[in-house]
């Protein structure tokens, strides 16, 4: 079966742009989750949703939003993006029907604004 | 509020060598455990969990249990090889529905050398 797929790989944008990052989680998962991992750092927890709906936010400014469809795969959008949006986003995606809530991560979207 | 504290690195071995990655948490409940590793320019993979205390996680050589009473989750490998050099993550998750995202360690980067 195929992981958790992110796209793009890499994107470079200028201060003050939208980036929209793109999310399909593991077959039959319905919770996808986004994390920020800037250099040297561990991840940081943006956002969850299950079945369409936000069940958790991390610390993260308004600028920062994100929405799931209605086949689980998601979007997470930036606006006004800053020089420290610069990191490694992961989508990770779990099943919160089988009891376990392990989460398997995406290759990441590395996002380096200029 | 949940945290995880892990052993500062950067740790470098000779190849064969005894692995030892300290992890200790903080968080109220029965957090469920992880270990998650990271190569270069990759996201993350899990490579074991436990979700009670006492349980065992184990995978490719690598081991660590769930010690309550010391709020410990150390990771240990009998013989380490180059392959296994890469950044290790601790985190822990809440185990009711609902309070499932990670809380990461800041990572320890591991590198073995022939």
């Amino acid at each position: 079966d195929a992981g958790v797929t992110q796209s793009p790989t890499h994107l470079i944008k200028t201060r003050g742009q939208h980036v929209t990052l793109r999310c399909s989680p593991i077959s039959g998962h319905k919770s996808v989750s986004w994390y920020q991992q800037v250099l040297g750092q561990g991840p940081q927890f943006i956002f969850q949703y299950y079945e369409k709906e936000e069940r958790g936010r991390g610390n993260f400014p308004d600028r920062f939003s994100a929405r799931q469809f209605p086949n689980y795969s998601s979007e997470l959008n930036v606006n006004a993006l800053l020089l420290g949006d610069s990191a490694l986003y992961l989508c990770a995606s779990f099943s919160l029907d089988s009891g376990s809530y392990t989460q398997y991560f995406g290759p990441g979207t590395r996002l380096t604004v200029l | 509020g949940n945290s995880v504290t892990q052993m500062e690195g950067p740790v470098t071995l000779s190849e064969e060598a005894f692995l030892t990655i300290n992890c200790t948490y903080t968080a109220t409940g029965y957090p469920s455990l992880f270990w998650y590793v990271q190569y270069p320019g990759e996201g993350l993979q899990l490579l074991l969990k436990a979700t009670k205390a006492d349980d065992k996680g184990s995978n490719k050589g690598f081991e660590a249990t769930y010690r309550k009473e010391t709020t410990s989750f150390h990771l240990e490998k009998g013989s380490v090889q180059v392959s296994d050099s890469a950044v290790y993550f601790c985190a822990l998750s809440g185990a009711n529905f609902g309070n499932e995202k990670l809380t990461f360690g800041t990572g320890t980067r591991l590198t073995i050398i022939p």
